[in-house]
């Protein structure tokens, strides 16, 4: 049973536009999340985090969204470029246990120019 | 820095042989980790590590040992390999410190069970 679930696979979107990747949750207990971005043949990179006692983070061109009541998070990416085309993992962890991370199955961004 | 650095990039194992994969970091991070990545299904946890001499198991532990003598290296052993481990493992490490939750992950080993 799945705990953080990315519900779409892929998603294509063009240079310029927004890019709204989402992603579920089932545990009440998650209390901070994260998004990772990974390339090909490379490890995930952290790109966003945002703690449940807040509802928005911005970072630059990467903005995420916690709806607690939902269960539901989003990374929003403003404007859209071809170098973010990559997988973005969703992750969750509870309390101070860092170590672990629960992630979602990915989705696959494909940023068209 | 190098980070976190693993080694091979690749290995082909056959059902039953045993091999250990090499995990490195140089950011003196006390906690260390190793996933598996499988399509679909993102990484999961297999074993942890708080510091030198202290593991734990994560969600995915069967089949795997760890032993954590220094606090620069984490290997990861396969006992017996089976096809059901093919997969994309992911050494990673984090600072206990205010950033606690971001992990700081290796480029992977990519192990085929044949």
């Amino acid at each position: 049973d799945q705990q953080v679930k990315q519900n779409s696979p892929s998603l294509s979107v063009q240079e310029g536009r927004i890019s709204i990747l989402n992603c579920d949750y089932t545990n009440s207990m998650f209390d901070y999340f994260l998004w990772y971005k990974k390339y090909p043949a490379e490890g995930p990179t952290f790109l966003i985090s945002i703690s449940s006692i807040k509802d928005k983070n911005e970072d630059g061109r990467f903005t995420v969204f916690l709806n607690k009541s939902a269960k539901h998070l989003s990374l929003h990416i403003v404007p859209s470029q071809p170098g973010d085309s990559a997988v973005y993992f969703c992750a969750a962890s509870k309390g101070n246990a860092g170590n672990m991370l629960t992630f979602g199955g990915g989705t696959r961004l494909m940023v068209k120019p | 820095n190098a980070g976190v650095t693993q080694t091979p990039k690749f290995q082909v194992l056959k059902t039953g042989q045993s091999m250990t994969l090499q995990c490195a970091q140089d950011m003196n991070h006390e906690y260390m980790s190793w996933y598996r990545q499988d399509p679909g299904m993102g990484l999961r946890l297999i074993h942890y590590s708080v510091g030198a001499g202290i593991t734990d198991q994560g969600e995915v532990p069967n089949g795997y040992n760890v032993s954590r003598s220094t606090t620069e290296d984490f290997p990861l052993r396969l006992l017996s390999a089976a096809p059901s481990q093919t997969s994309v493992y992911f050494c990673a490490s984090r600072d206990p410190g205010p950033r606690r939750h971001e992990q700081y992950f290796g480029p992977g080993t990519r192990l085929t069970v044949t």
